[in-house]
Parts: C-alpha cells; structure tokens; sequence
C-alpha cells in the first residue's frame, strides 16, 4: 500500500542540524510532490516548503528560508528535510506529506511524524 | 501574510450535524482542504478543493466555500468523529500554504 515512513525520534542541542528522513513506497516518487510540516506541543500545523522529486525544485516558508534544505533521492524514493540552527521553538513533530498537485487536491498521504526534540 | 480564522471549539451531540468554519478573505476564491487529526496521530484529509471527498471518507464528510467563509460538515456525527480538523489554502500572494488554527470537534 502506499506509504511515507519517516525516520525515528531525534534529540539535538541548540544550535545544532536535524536530519528527518521520509521514504516513499507502494508509488512512484517522482509522480507526486512531497511537502514537509510541523506541529508544536499544542498548537497547530505550519507548512515549512515543498519540493518536486523529479527535478528537485522546492519552495520554502518564508519563515525558515537560509535554515531548511529539502533534497530527494530518487534511487532510493526517499526525501529529506534538513533544518539547521535548532532553537528551543523547533521542538515539534515534522511531517511529509505527498500531493499530485502544488495546489489542487490536498495531501492525500502522510508519514507518521517524526518528534524533534531541542534540548541543551 | 494570510490569516485563516476557525473557531477553537465546536461541541455537538452524536447524531447530529456539526459545522465548522474557516475565515479568510475572500476565501471563496481558491480551493480549500480539510484536514482530520487525532491525538497523537498524523493528519488525514478528509476534503479537498472545496467540497471533494477522497476515496474512503465517509459521505457524512462535506464541504462547502463562498464568500469569506469555507465550511467544513459532518452529519450524523459519530463518536470516532472526535478530533482536530484544520483548513488549508493556497496563499498566491506570497506563494506560501497556510492552515488554520484548528477547531477541536468534541462530540458529548
């Protein structure tokens, strides 16, 4: 069936760089874009940028421009989320999302989540 | 940047018909989804441009968009209907998706 898996739990110090990881399967890769977003402790969801694996354009929230680097690895269908300079307020659950449209049709798959945790 | 206004709560007794909405200015212009969460789980979509269901979503589940308000209503609301749901839409001013604060659903 069709799934986003994404990569487990991760605790970093302030300042650091978080990897979180999001592999596709039951689909093609390349047939849809992948968005990434995140959700505080109690609060609600915030889309962070959105990349095209085929050709790997992406477009990124105002907001985390110069920290956040979206990449995709076709060979393995697996998409990555990159945000450096941690400070406290990143803590959060991230997510990848795929949808077939940049602006039609909603995310219709999403990975489980991955908890970032920043903690000196 | 655009704002999209919902209520943080909306109560509703199983069986009956719960509504909620989604502000924004003149939101009836672009195609609006809908977002269904669980504690602890991740989002699923429940409609999509407006008023679409995807494959699996009860027909309970629909959707409606004009003006500066988009609606979200679920019928015969059932206890498993309890949760978060977010709005969604396409902010083509700055290029940017934007959701919604999210409406808790408690069904009493």
């Amino acid at each position: 069936q069709v799934q986003l898996v994404q990569s487990g739990a991760e605790v970093k110090k302030p300042g650091a760089s978080v990897k979180v990881s999001c592999k596709a399967s039951g689909y093609i890769l390349t047939n849809y874009y992948i968005y990434w977003v995140r959700q505080a402790p109690g609060q609600g969801l915030e889309w962070m940028g959105i990349i095209n694996p085929s050709g790997g354009n992406t477009t990124y929230a105002q907001k985390f421009q110069g920290r956040v680097t979206m990449t995709s690895d076709t060979s393995t269908s697996t998409v990555y989320m990159e945000l450096s300079s941690l400070r406290s307020e990143d803590a959060a659950v991230y997510f990848c999302a795929r949808g077939p449209d940049v602006y039609y049709y909603g995310m219709d798959v999403w990975g489980q989540g991955t908890t970032v945790t920043v903690s000196s | 940047s655009y704002v999209l206004t919902q209520p943080p709560s909306v109560s509703v007794a199983p069986g009956q018909t719960a509504r909620i909405t989604c502000g924004g200015n003149n939101i009836g212009s672009t195609s609006v989804h809908w977002y269904q969460q669980k504690p602890g789980q991740a989002p699923v979509l429940v409609v999509y441009d407006d008023s679409d269901r995807p494959s699996g979503i009860p027909e309970r589940f629909s959707g409606s968009n004009s003006g500066n308000t988009a609606t979200l209503t679920i019928s015969r609301v059932e206890a498993g209907d309890e949760a978060d749901y977010s709005c969604q839409v396409w902010d083509s001013s700055s290029d940017h998706w934007v959701f919604g604060g999210g409406t808790k659903l408690t069904v009493l």
